[in-house]
């Protein structure tokens, strides 16, 4: 049982557009999420997080929108950069003892 | 402060055979969690050890094992290989058990191939 879910396997993006990730979840339980990003050869970095209490999170150019009713969250990139290719993974801690991980986005960013 | 390091880097086995792979935490980190990542599956958790004590262990069959030392190092192993081990394998540290979350660290991974 996938419980958290990423249905878009990649993505490809112009340079200063905006990239919009999205995840999906279906444990209600959940109520903290994190979005990772992990390069080729390197682990994945920690890049946002958003708690159940709020809808929103920015920092810089990355924003994380939660909407508990759809148990749906999206990562915003704006604008995007060459840089951000990578693979983008959402999780959420499950009794916070483990990650639960979606499988994945690709980005790419093309000048 | 170095990060967590995993060796070896790269590895390729034949089925049937068994494997060790080794995780060094972040000085001052006691818990170290490992993730095996495959394409389609993505990051699935296999096990957090945390004072050489087995915390919790995700939906993996038994020939999938781990054990950590004294020095919070830790290593695990996989016996009878089979080709559906290929897979990246992480590992996470983080100062205390059941900090899942941004307050773990990933190491670069071990990325095995079973032929």
């Amino acid at each position: 049982d996938q419980q958290v879910k990423q249905n878009s396997p990649s993505l490809s993006v112009q340079e200063g557009r905006i990239s919009i990730l999205n995840c999906d979840y279906t444990n209600s339980m959940f109520d903290y999420f994190l979005w990772y990003k992990k390069y080729p050869a390197e682990g994945p970095t920690f890049l946002i997080s958003i708690s159940s209490i709020k809808d929103k999170n920015e920092d810089g150019r990355f924003t994380v929108f939660l909407n508990k009713s759809a148990k749906h969250l999206s990562l915003h990139i704006v604008p995007s950069q060459p840089g951000d290719s990578a693979v983008y993974f959402c999780a959420a801690p499950h009794n916070t003892d483990k990650l639960i991980f979606g499988t994945g986005t690709r980005l790419q960013v093309f000048p | 402060k170095a990060g967590v390091t995993q060796t070896p880097r790269y590895l390729i086995k034949t089925r049937g055979q068994q494997v060790t792979l080794s995780c060094s935490p972040i000085s001052g980190h006691r818990s170290v969690s490992w993730y095996q990542q495959t394409p389609g599956q993505g990051l699935q958790f296999l096990f957090e050890y945390f004072s050489e004590t087995q915390r919790n262990k995700g939906n993996f069959p038994g020939r999938f094992s781990g054990r950590q030392f004294s020095n919070s190092r830790s290593e695990m192993n996989v016996s009878t290989l089979e080709l559906g081990d290929s897979a990246l394998y992480l590992c996470a540290s983080s100062l205390a058990a059941g900090l899942a979350g941004e307050t773990q660290y990933f190491g670069p991974g071990t990325r095995l191939l079973v032929l």
